[in-house]
């Protein structure tokens, strides 16, 4: 069974320029979720996308958005890129039902430098 | 709100040596609780779970029990191998939190041979 997929896995950008990424989840699981990790900030939680809804929302500017489709893949655009966006951006897919009792499952990340 | 609180690393131990991360956490409701590790450059995988108090997760050698009375879910190994140099993360998540997944700051694990 496939993993969870992004792409790509690294990018290079400079500031004011915009970025999207891209996650396949695993078959089957209809919720995707977006992390952002740093060393200063550790894992934090930018949304969750579940039947192609915005299930979920953390705390981050309007420059963070994204989308799912009715395949369950997703995007997630950042919009007038800041030095501090560079992160390793994760995606986490899960069944989506009864998620008490469901482990995310991530992908790789990709790995986004601003210059 | 919900909240994870992990012992601070770098841990640093010997082949062989007995590992403790400390986990206690903070939530309304009955979370699930997880430990997930990251090797370096991959993102996270998840190594055990545990869904209600007094359920033991284990996997690859790894064990940890599911606390309610101390609100913890301390991971451990008996014997750690130098494959086992990570970082590890201690998360819940809960309908009361939205189906949020709460992550600890992580553990860095480095173990010497």
């Amino acid at each position: 069974k496939a993993g969870v997929t992004q792409t790509p896995r690294y990018l290079i950008k400079t500031r004011g320029q915009q970025v999207t990424l891209s996650c396949s989840p695993i078959s089957g699981h209809r919720s995707v979720s977006w992390y952002q990790q740093t060393p200063g900030q550790g894992l934090q939680f930018l949304f969750e996308y579940f039947s192609e809804t915005q299930r979920n929302k953390g705390n981050f500017p309007g420059r963070f958005s994204g989308r799912q489709f009715s395949n369950s893949r997703s995007e997630m655009n950042v919009s007038t890129l800041e030095l501090g966006d560079s992160a390793l951006y994760l995606c986490a897919s899960s069944l989506g039902t009864g998620e008490d009792n469901q482990p995310q499952h991530f992908g790789d990340g990709t790995r986004l430098s601003i210059l | 709100g919900n909240s994870v609180t992990q012992m601070e690393g770098p841990v640093t131990l010997s082949e062989e040596a007995f590992l403790t991360i400390n986990c206690t956490y903070t939530a309304t409701g009955y979370p699930s609780l997880f430990w997930y590790v990251q090797y370096p450059g991959e993102g996270l995988q998840l190594l055990l779970k545990a869904t209600k108090a007094d359920d033991k997760g284990s996997n690859k050698g790894f064990e940890a029990t599911y606390r309610k009375e101390t609100t913890s879910f301390h991971l451990e190994k008996g014997s750690v191998q130098v494959s086992d140099s990570a970082v590890y993360f201690c998360a819940l998540r809960s309908h009361t939190g939205g189906f949020k997944t709460i992550f600890g700051a992580g553990t860095r694990l480095f173990v010497k041979a």
